[in-house]
């Protein structure tokens, strides 16, 4: 079953922040985030495991709450860059995510 | 370092014609996926791999058989095509808690 993502699309201008998130009905073990611009493959930005992680890497980073079932990607100060589409896979007990029906994210200057 | 390699990149079918996706992987992942992108539905997970001849059905199996004889080679093969298996097809491999490497994809028409 698809992780629901919310919202399904955010407009920014450059500097300004977002969040995406994603929930799941069933128990998670591992979520995946990716970003995927128009006409190209998904990109793999990070993956959080099970135990109730933070992980981030410049001004993207991610949380894992475990018992809510949820993740969000928090997108700081954002860039021309970041445009894309956003997707969340999640695994209930293995590393083969399945993945929700994106977030469009479009950064204005 | 080639990553994951999909071939053909686009193909037209006719309705019952069936054909072989191709996926290869010089990474040495234990963990290959195909999925299928539909417009508004996200990445879909046909068939999936955890290692040299172990495969098991995803999310939307119907119509489609996958083999993993090696731990490079990941192929689709498309039985009789019909046009709702018009699609994007992305390959993918991971070696298990890592991130996923998509290949380019496929774009496949059936008429």
């Amino acid at each position: 079953q698809q992780p629901v993502q919310s919202p399904q699309a955010v407009i920014l201008r450059e500097g300004e922040d977002a969040v995406i998130n994603c929930s799941s009905s069933k128990a998670l073990y591992s979520v995946h985030w990716y970003r995927q611009k128009h006409g190209e493959a998904p990109v793999f930005l990070m993956i959080l495991l099970k135990g109730g992680e933070q992980k981030g890497h410049d001004k993207i980073s991610a949380s894992f709450n475990e018992k809510k079932q949820q993740s969000s990607l928090y997108l700081t100060a954002s860039q021309l860059s970041y445009s894309g589409t956003y997707f969340c896979g999640t695994s209930g007990g293995s590393y083969i995510p399945t993945f929700g029906r994106g977030t469009s994210l479009i950064v204005h200057p | 370092n080639a990553g994951v390699t999909q071939t053909p990149k686009f193909q037209v079918l006719k309705t019952g014609q069936s054909m072989t996706l191709q996926c290869a992987q010089d990474m040495n992942h234990e963990y290959m996926s195909w999925y299928r992108q539909d417009p508004g539905m996200g990445l879909r997970l046909i068939h999936y791999s955890v290692g040299a001849g172990i495969t098991d059905q995803g999310e939307v199996p119907n119509g489609y058989n996958v083999s993993r004889s090696t731990t490079e080679d990941f192929p689709l093969r498309l039985l009789s095509a019909a046009p709702s298996q018009t699609s994007v097809y992305f390959c993918a491999s991971s070696p298990t808690d890592r991130g996923y490497t998509f290949g380019s994809g496929t774009r496949l028409t059936v008429v």
